[in-house]
Formats: structure tokens, sequence, C-alpha cells
């Protein structure tokens, strides 16, 4: 079966650092994903893990730790625009299984 | 090029209406997933298509949900026999030709959904 956790909602100031931790146990793995999902839109894609490690991307960056189960998306500088829904997915082959995804809130 | 499109992008019906959503992939892309979001909840994957067969079915909840595509491209999926619980936001992603493998992936570009309640 498929299990991943994440944070329902987080709030952060503009300008201060955010980051969204993701626990999963999967029955197949080959990859750790992120997407963000603006209200009423569809999700676009943030980031991909596959090795342990930090994958940096501007202001976004994203962790991995196979042996842990463990990823962290951490959202640097928040902008207003970040508020938004994040979703953590785990790739098993050809698909995806997310998480309930995490809203986040930038307040000014 | 133009991204995953749906229609209708709304859609209200009565309980016991069958109803049919449509997806448009981006050119190109083979392989076709469904997916259904409800209030609070994750994405759930409902079916997956390469080409025109569906190798994985497994996220369909009954037999009133039925998908299909023709000529490797629109997909179509109809709920029939609509009952309330099936009101969520139905999600259409498509990729380049799905591969396995740990050193490779396939971004899911996803469609803007569509949103349906059923009264």
């Amino acid at each position: 079966g498929q299990n991943i956790d994440q944070p329902t909602e987080m709030t952060a100031t503009e300008g201060a650092i955010v980051q969204i931790n993701c626990t999963y146990q999967t029955s197949g793995f080959n990859g750790l994903f992120w997407y963000q999902q603006h209200a009423g839109e569809a999700p676009t894609f943030l980031s991909y893990n596959v090795l342990d490690g930090l994958e940096e991307k501007g202001r976004f960056s994203s962790f991995l730790s196979r042996s842990k189960g463990y990823s962290y998306l951490l959202l640097k500088e928040l902008q207003m625009k970040d508020s938004a829904s994040y979703l953590c997915a785990v790739g098993n082959d050809y698909k995806l299984s997310f998480g309930a995804g995490t809203t986040v809130t930038v307040r000014a | 090029g133009a991204g995953v499109s749906q229609s209708p992008s709304n859609k209200v019906t009565e309980k016991g209406k069958d109803v049919e959503l449509r997806c448009d992939p981006i050119s190109g892309h083979t392989a076709l997933y469904w997916y259904r979001q409800s209030l609070g909840q994750g994405l759930e994957f409902l079916i997956y298509f390469q080409g025109n067969s569906a190798p994985d079915k497994s996220g369909l909840p009954s037999d009133r949900f039925s998908a299909e595509r023709t000529g490797g491209s629109v997909s179509t999926l109809t709920i029939q026999r609509t009952q309330q619980e099936d009101s969520a936001v139905y999600l259409c992603a498509s990729s380049r030709p799905g591969t396995s493998g740990s050193s490779s992936y396939n971004e899911q570009f996803f469609g803007p959904g569509t949103r349906l309640t059923v009264l």
C-alpha cells in the first residue's frame, strides 16, 4: 500500500523560509515529486528527487532521504504568490501516489 | 504548444444521470492519466492509458466509472448513474511514454480539471 503524510497547513511571513516535510511508506519507489497547486488551477511540477540529497532550483529546494522515507520542500524568500497547496508524490513506474497536500499561506 | 485541456470546466448534474468528461492531452504524449481530487483529499489515481489501452484501471471506484481513449489522443471518462459522493474535481494528466527505472522520470502535465457537482 501507499502512505504519504504531509502537514495540512502552514503559515509564514513574506520574505521568510518555510519547510514542508513529507514522509512516505510505499510499495515501490522511483522518485519523489513536488507539485504546486494554486486554488482552482492545475498542479504544476516543481521538483524531482531520485537520489539522496538536496536539489536546488532558484528559491525552491527539495531534499530526499530514501532510507528514512523522508523528503522536504524548502521555499525561501517567500512571496505572496507562493500561497498555494504543495503536493508530495511518490513515483512507482508510471504511477504517482499523492499526499493530501500542504496549504501554505503567506502573510504580509 | 498547448497544454492539457479538459471540458467542461464545470458540470452540475442530478443524481442518477450519466456524465462524460473529456481530456485532450499534449500532442505526442502517449501516456494519459485520470485522477480525482475531493475536498481536503489528495489526488486519487483512477486509470492510466498507454496509447489506447489501459493497463491499469485499478483506481476506478466502481463499475459505474469507465474511460476510453481513441486515436492515442482524446480520452473520455464516463460516470453512469452519478451519486453525490462522485462530486469532486476530475483531473487529467499526460506525459511522454512511460518508462520504468530509477534513473528516469516523465513529468506529468495536468489539465485544469472538471469540477463535478452531483445534486
